[in-house]
């Protein structure tokens, strides 16, 4: 299957900086990709659908100016936390769908936590 | 936009014993239909997906099942092991560039 993988897998910050997180698609091009938030105990939840070469679209109650998402390549999108703060702390998880079919790949994920 | 109901939220059974999860979804345009499992501080781990031309679909000991008319599908794991223990997502979303919707999860454990 398609593979995706995220960077960094763990990171730790202080109150107020800010945190880049990586998604690449290895091994096929992702026009989309999808970022998701997960809080301990719950579910998935949709942030914001990355598109290549334009805005992303964020869900309601997600703060585009605080979370910043590039997708500047087919195969790369970023997702910037800044000025985070502890509620930021979480499960981050990017996806991409391939070309070929329904299926959706998930990065790593990468846990965020804010002191 | 889809909106993936999920019960039960907990489901405890004994090892051998079949479990069965359920989940309604709202977006009749919705054709495809993914089970993930995931393990603590992983990311989830697709188990079966059913598109909406078929009804049903099995793997060994996990199954699931797809009413389209009434917009709910189940999974069904028979024969349970220890090791099934873990939090189940359902999912749903169309094609193209939309994006999955996920249940709330079920956290199953299998008592041996």
């Amino acid at each position: 299957g398609a593979v995706v993988s995220q960077h960094p897998s763990r990171v730790i910050c202080k109150s107020g900086t800010s945190v880049k997180i990586e998604c690449r698609s290895l091994d096929f091009q992702a026009t989309t990709m999808f970022w998701y938030r997960q809080f301990p105990k719950q579910s998935l939840m949709l942030m914001a659908t990355s598109n290549e070469g334009s805005k992303a679209t964020y869900e309601q109650g997600v703060e585009k100016d605080k979370f910043l998402i590039n997708h500047a390549s087919l195969t790369l999108s970023t997702l910037t936390v800044t000025s985070a703060h502890p509620e930021d702390s979480s499960f981050y998880i990017c996806s991409a769908r391939s070309p070929q079919g329904l299926e959706l790949f998930f990065g790593e994920g990468s846990r965020l936590t804010v002191l | 936009g889809e909106n993936v109901e999920q019960h039960p939220s907990t489901l405890s059974v004994q090892e051998g014993d079949s479990a069965v999860i359920k989940c309604t979804y709202s977006d009749s345009a919705s054709n495809y239909f993914p089970w993930y499992k995931q393990e603590l501080g992983k990311r989830p781990q697709l188990i079966i997906d059913i598109r909406s031309n078929v009804g049903e679909k099995k793997d060994q000991r996990i199954a699931v099942t797809l009413n389209k008319t009434a917009k709910h599908f189940s999974l069904h794991i028979t024969e349970t092991q220890p090791e099934d223990s873990a939090v189940y997502f359902c999912a749903a979303s169309g094609s193209g560039n939309t994006p999955l919707v996920f249940g709330k999860g079920t956290r199953l454990s299998v008592i041996a």
